[in-house]
């Protein structure tokens, strides 16, 4: 069975300091791993994904993420934070039948 | 704005009734999944549809249950309503092939049992 943690329910930065939103994955085999943001009372947004090659991936709206096998992580990162920025993130990881399982979320809140 | 569309976006309901929610593929779109997501929590996935059939399903009991027609739309339906099941359900489409695309979700439907 495949599973997501976000070991932080909420992360705190100001505006225009980077920012770091923390997952691990647990997975048999290659994982293939997503980010998305979810705004009050919206669907998710894909913000970027990992499936092979290169370990930093660059997404939309600045954010990146960097994949560490050996850490079983894809945390969520951003040179400088916007405060429209703040919204809940999932991050996710998806299995060989397309299912995705999801993190409990991440609250974010940038402040001026 | 992804090109998944629900219908309609809030819904109250009474325990023990039933339910149908309605969700509208991305374009070039061959798979739909639905996804609940309670208060406070991650989605939780519930079943798949490719090609018209369920090809994968969460821990959800059978009175949850969906169709896909031909031109990619799909509902979701769910029996025997129970105060549990108030939630958001998204759902999400996505192509399945020789390379297989994220997926793309609608803004969701707020489903409210009393």
């Amino acid at each position: 069975a495949q599973s997501v943690a976000q070991p932080e329910d909420q992360v705190n930065v100001a505006e225009g300091n980077p920012l770091t939103v923390k997952c691990t994955y647990s997975v048999s085999g290659n994982p293939y791993l997503f980010w998305y943001v979810q705004y009050p009372n919206r669907g998710l947004q894909f913000l970027l994904k990992y499936i092979t090659g290169d370990n930093l991936v660059k997404g939309s709206y600045g954010f990146e993420a960097e994949f560490n096998k050996s850490q079983t992580s894809f945390h969520l990162k951003k040179p400088s934070a916007l405060v429209s920025d703040s919204a809940l993130y999932f991050c996710a990881v998806r299995n060989a039948g397309n299912m995705l399982t999801f993190g409990g979320g991440t609250r974010l809140m940038v402040k001026p | 704005e992804t090109g998944v569309t629900q219908s309609p976006t809030h819904l109250i309901k009474t325990r023990g009734q039933q339910v149908t929610l309605r969700c509208s593929s991305q374009s070039g779109h061959n798979t739909v999944s639905w996804y609940q997501q309670a208060l406070g929590q991650g989605p939780q996935f519930i079943f798949q549809y490719y090609r018209e059939e369920e090809n994968g399903r969460g821990n959800f009991p059978p009175r949850f249950s969906g169709l896909q027609f031909p031109n990619y739309s799909s509902e979701l339906n769910v029996n025997a309503l129970e105060l549990d099941d108030s939630a958001l359900y998204l759902c999400a489409s996505s192509f399945v092939g020789a390379m297989n695309t994220e997926a793309f979700f609608g803004q969701g439907t707020r489903l409210t049992v009393v």
